[in-house]
């Protein structure tokens, strides 16, 4: 079945520094990629979402790059802040029209 | 504008026991689906309902989840009867269109099953 992988499960980065976060996706007619940030005990809430006929989106420090060929997409943060640090997760469209398989998360800390 | 409304927040049940949660979304928002998370795992799709009507119940454990939106407005979710591995939190989402647009997630509510 449709499948999407995450990594990596941790990221620990210093404050100040860029992080990247990489999903990878199976369904080939998958053609929507939002990013979700959990807190913790909180709603996963939306950060940004890209479509598969743009090849990057770009929101303050907050940015998402799809490779379609290799069904690959990636969520970079610069300039990170300790209010980064949470659970983030990627997903994918099953089918063109279809509801959201997610990955299984990634735990980004910001250390001051 | 109102978020997606999910209770309760907490429950604690036994196993073999049967529970139920309410979701009301966002007004205007006729697509509704309703989400496993276990703690440590992405979010895993139970059920999908546009409107009314199921869209999507390929991963509902059937002999003993059931969901149902009868108005297409508010939802309800019912396991009975519970397994331990039912423990997660179960969250709540609507959207606007189908397919292919931002999910509105509940603040969910955390199951622990005894």
């Amino acid at each position: 079945g449709e499948n999407v992988e995450q990594h990596p499960s941790t990221l620990s980065v210093q404050e100040g520094d860029s992080a990247v976060i990489k999903c990878t996706y199976s369904d080939s007619a998958s053609n929507y990629f939002p990013w979700y940030k959990q807190e913790l005990g909180k709603r996963p809430q939306l950060i940004i979402d890209i479509r598969s006929n743009v090849g990057e989106k770009k929101d303050q420090r907050i940015a998402v790059t799809l490779n379609k060929t290799a069904k690959h997409f990636s969520l970079h943060i610069t300039e990170t802040q300790p209010e980064d640090s949470a659970v983030y997760f990627c997903a994918a469209s099953r089918g063109s029209q279809g509801n959201l398989i997610f990955g299984k998360g990634t735990k980004l800390s910001v250390k001051p | 504008e109102a978020g997606v409304a999910q209770s309760p927040r907490y429950k604690i049940i036994e196993k073999r026991q049967s529970v139920a949660f309410w979701c009301n979304p966002i007004s205007g928002h006729a697509t509704l689906y309703w989400y496993q998370q276990i703690l440590g795992q992405g979010p895993k799709l139970l059920i999908q309902f546009q409107n009314n009507g199921v869209v999507d119940d390929s991963q509902l454990p059937k002999d003993r989840f059931s969901a149902e939106r009868l108005k297409g407005v508010d939802s309800t979710l019912k396991i009975q009867p519970a397994k331990l591995e039912d423990s997660a939190v179960y969250l709540c989402a609507s959207s606007s269109l189908q397919g292919n647009s931002p999910l509105h997630f509940g603040n969910g509510t955390r199951l622990t099953v005894t």
